[in-house]
């Protein structure tokens, strides 16, 4: 069956620190890979998506991302949080070429310190 | 960038009542919208695709004749929560996308429901 696990339900770091989110998938098929953001009174909004070639995306905000395979994996990455990245964050797997049929992690809320 | 709005962002209605809620892309004609469900802790749950004009195409599990979705044009989609009860007491949270937009969902602030 296809899911995503996202194994941190909160995480807090101080702000400047580096921060890895972690995302494992099970998908039969190639998998489209997606990482939003989820601000309160905001819509989620798309940090990055991988599809294929380079493992390794680059994406909105100072994000990233590195697609491993053998680990069914999509960590996002951030090497200096700021405060304002404070909010809860989703790994969504998706189908073929397109975005229907996410199927969502349940969440990693991240806290930041000053 | 394409914005999705909803309305209202939160309500309170009694059990047994229903409840709309809508859903717009400001600034795009949105081809399909989606609805989803999302519990305290969990994941977005999708409830239903709708294409305009089209019948909305249900998950499994989902009671379309509680959750009557209409896609009535490009830009509107409504959500009707008919005989509304405690247990649909949930954030509901709408996207939509635009196959000339690369297909991106673009996702909706959340509607909060409360049923007394």
């Amino acid at each position: 069956a296809q899911s995503v696990t996202q194994p941190d339900i909160h995480i807090t770091v101080s702000e400047g620190a580096s921060l890895e989110l972690r995302c494992n998938y099970s998908y039969g098929a190639t998998p489209y890979l997606f990482w939003y953001v989820q601000s309160p009174g905001q819509g989620l909004q798309l940090l990055l998506k991988y599809f294929s070639g380079d493992t390794l995306v680059q994406g909105i905000k100072g994000f990233e991302a590195e697609f491993k395979r053998s680990q069914s994996s999509f960590n996002l990455r951030k090497p200096s949080v700021h405060w304002s990245d404070a909010a809860e964050y989703f790994c969504a797997v998706g189908a073929s070429y397109n975005t229907d049929k996410l199927i969502f992690g349940t969440g990693t809320r991240l806290q930041v310190f000053p | 960038g394409a914005v999705v709005s909803q309305h209202p962002s939160r309500v309170i209605c009694k059990s047994g009542t229903s409840v709309k809620i809508e859903c717009r892309s400001l600034d795009f004609q949105a081809t399909t919208m989606f609805w989803y469900r999302q519990f305290p802790k969990k994941s977005l749950m999708l409830m239903a695709t709708s294409n305009e004009g089209s019948k909305a195409t249900y998950e499994q599990g989902v009671e379309k004749d509680k959750f009557l979705i209409n896609h009535a044009s490009l830009t509107l989609s409504t959500l009707t929560v008919t005989s509304a009860h405690p247990e649909d007491s949930s954030f509901y949270i709408c996207s939509a996308s635009y196959r000339f937009l690369g297909d991106e969902q673009y996702f909706g602030p959340g509607t909060r429901l409360t049923v007394t």
